[in-house]
């Protein structure tokens, strides 16, 4: 079936430091790879998206590319600041049927200045 | 930007009472989700619907009920709610690029 496995949290980094946060998944064929946000206190909102491979998405200093030899979609930020404090959830859209998201399990990232 | 609301915000509400959890979007929206999001931020997929008169199980579907009678309005009720129930409960709508819309959520506390 389909799943996405991505590392347990928390994790926390002072401001300005590299993050990553790994995302692998399962599925059959290609499917769609998204990263959604979660700020306290609030729903969800779509960070950044790919839908094929080796395509890269990108939004407000984040990345993530599509891996598709690796089944692989981490996410990544060069510099982090006190304001990306969030838990952060790995997403895949199956591209056969008509199924809802497969969510990760979520990674919150505190960063501290 | 998003347009999916939430009513109530916060609710505490006794053993047994049934209740129902409002959720409403303006976008003209097709599909129309609810999510339990549990203490560890886990996501569990209560109900979906793809349009009016159309509703599907997710896969903590088994104690709650909802109904599609109009685009814009999906609710969710609990028709006996038990100490377990207590959770965050999370709207979501997607457009034709399959984009979830979140509302801010209905933090439930069943005494």
């Amino acid at each position: 079936g389909n799943s996405v496995t991505q590392m347990e949290g928390p994790v926390t980094l002072s401001e300005e430091a590299f993050l990553t946060i790994n995302c692998t998944y399962t599925a059959t064929g290609y499917p769609s790879l998204f990263w959604y946000v979660q700020y306290p206190g609030e729903g969800l909102q779509l960070l950044l998206k790919a839908t094929k491979a080796d395509d890269k998405g990108s939004n407000k200093g984040f990345e993530a590319t599509y891996r598709k030899e690796t089944t692989s979609f981490h996410l990544e930020k060069g510099s982090v600041q006190v304001s990306d404090s969030a838990v952060y959830f790995c997403a895949l859209r199956p591209n056969s049927g008509n199924t809802p998201l497969v969510f990760g399990k979520g990674t919150r990232l505190s960063v501290i200045a | 930007e998003a347009d999916i609301y939430q009513t109530p915000r916060y609710l505490v509400i006794g053993t047994g009472k049934k209740i129902t959890l409002e959720c409403s979007q303006t976008m003209g929206h097709d599909k129309m989700y609810w999510y339990q999001q549990d203490p560890g931020m886990e996501l569990h997929l209560i109900h979906y619907s793809y349009g009016v008169n159309s509703t599907e199980k997710g896969d903590l579907s088994s104690e709650s009920t909802v109904s599609r009678i109009r685009t814009e309005h999906f609710p969710l009720t609990l028709e006996s709610a038990r100490p377990s129930h207590t959770s965050q409960y999370l709207c979501a709508s997607s457009d034709f690029r399959e984009k979830l819309f979140f509302g801010s959520g209905t933090q439930l506390s069943v005494l």
